[in-house]
């Protein structure tokens, strides 16, 4: 069964700092993995999604990476603001199995 | 943003209360999903459909039911709601179901209370 975690759970960084949120998964056989962004009383919105094949994706100062043989993705936001504050969620997608959510991390970008 | 209504958005209700959460998409896509969200569990699939009346459990399908008879809407009926049903409920959309490009596309999400 897949199973995917995301390190660390919360994360508080001055504003302007560069920064790193974590995604690992079991099952390396995959067709994609995507970050997706949710703020408070809200649904989810889809940052980027990465193929099985692909290496990285990159949004604005945003940048994913995937690693499928060693399980792991990266979501690298570059000079960090206010309203970048919101919880990431990473979310991976095998052949016929549904989405597998990790639990998120809580980031807080400090003024 | 994709066009994907939920309603009601709040709902208080009692254990042993039927309760229906409705779905609704503009987009025509012929996949749509179920979750829940709680704390310390993140986002558990309950059911999807593939299609009008084609349904299909998800992980935590046990005490739910799901239907639908158009291609925009789908129902999550709890038939008696009990306090673990407590949760934020969110609705997603998709244009398919295996493909490398495929993405969902989230509700606003239904907060349901149960006393």
């Amino acid at each position: 069964k897949q199973e995917v975690t995301q390190i660390p759970a919360a994360l508080s960084v001055p504003e302007g700092e560069n920064l790193v949120l974590n995604c690992s998964f079991t099952d390396s056989a995959i067709y994609n993995l995507q970050w997706f962004r949710q703020d408070p009383g809200k649904g989810l919105t889809s940052l980027l999604l990465i193929q099985s094949s692909q290496r990285e994706q990159t949004s604005g100062r945003l940048n994913a990476s995937l690693d499928k043989s060693s399980g792991r993705s990266t979501l690298y936001i570059a000079a960090s603001q206010p309203g970048d504050s919101a919880t990431y969620l990473c979310a991976v997608k095998g052949g016929n199995t549904p989405l597998v959510f990790g639990k998120g991390t809580r980031l807080s970008v400090i003024a | 943003d994709a066009g994907i209504t939920q309603s009601p958005r709040h709902k208080v209700t009692e254990t042993g209360t039927p309760v229906t959460l409705r779905c609704h998409q503009t987009e025509n896509h012929r996949y749509m999903y179920w979750y829940r969200q709680d704390p310390g569990h993140g986002l558990r699939l309950i059911h999807y459909s593939y299609g009008v009346k084609d349904t299909d459990k998800g992980e935590v399908s046990d005490g739910y039911s799901v239907s639908r008879s158009k291609t925009e809407d789908f129902l999550l009926t709890l038939e008696s709601a009990t306090s673990s049903q407590t949760s934020v409920y969110f609705c997603a959309i998709s244009e398919s179901n295996g493909g490398h490009k495929e993405t969902q596309y989230f509700g606003p999400g239904t907060r349901l209370l149960v006393l």
